[in-house]
């Protein structure tokens, strides 16, 4: 069956610390995996998606086919970082989103 | 701005009751998705129109119905609502396939 986990509900760290948000995937083909991002409420916007392997608002993931997994991650965290982050993977060309990690920055 | 709107933002009723929530995706999307988020259970995929056309159904209760207009707007109804019901519940559209572009919610509070 097709999953997302992300493990941690809350994850958080001080500004400038360096962030790892977790993403384990299971799926029986050759996955796309998405991050999408939600600022207090709002609407919930794309934030990365592997196969463009670009960096957005400092934010990086690789994808580990050997580890099923799509780490996000920025070196340097700052206070507006602070946001709901859902891991995605299409099937077909629906979602399926994990259960979130909440972080916070503080200052 | 995503360009897909939704209506009402927030909508308050009763148990039993039956609502509508409104979505236009964004202009030349053809697929309108829709998701509930609620804080139990995370964010869930409950069905998906293609140009007027069911495509893909998920969690979605029978007391919920969906349909995608001529205009490609989309109607969520949910019907004999309980307090359960009470989220967030998102539309998003895609011209096909995937990225996925979100509507800012409608909020469903069921007292």
């Amino acid at each position: 069956a097709q999953r997302v986990t992300q493990p941690e509900k809350l994850l958080s760290v001080f500004k400038g610390a360096p962030v790892e948000l977790k993403c384990n995937y299971s799926y029986s083909g050759s996955p796309e995996l998405f991050w999408y991002v939600q600022y207090s409420r709002q609407r919930l916007q794309l934030l990365l998606r592997h196969i463009s392997r670009e960096s957005i608002k400092g934010f990086t993931a690789d994808l580990n086919k050997g580890e099923t997994s799509f780490h996000l991650k920025k070196p340097f965290a700052q206070e507006e970082d602070s946001a709901m982050y859902y891991c995605a993977l299409s099937n077909t060309d629906k979602l399926i989103f994990g259960t979130g990690t909440r972080l916070q920055v503080f200052p | 701005d995503s360009g897909v709107t939704q209506t009402p933002k927030h909508l308050i009723t009763a148990t039993g009751q039956r609502v509508t929530l409104r979505c236009s995706p964004r202009s030349g999307d053809l697929s309108v998705y829709w998701y509930q988020q609620s804080l139990d259970q995370g964010l869930q995929f409950l069905i998906q129109y293609y140009n007027g056309e069911e495509r893909a159904k998920g969690n979605i209760l029978e007391r919920f119905s969906a349909q995608q207009f001529p205009d490609l707007h989309s109607e969520l109804n949910l019907s004999s609502l309980e307090l359960g019901d009470s989220a967030l519940y998102f539309c998003a559209s895609s011209v096909t396939g995937l990225p996925l572009h979100f509507g800012n919610g409608t909020r469903l509070t069921v007292t």
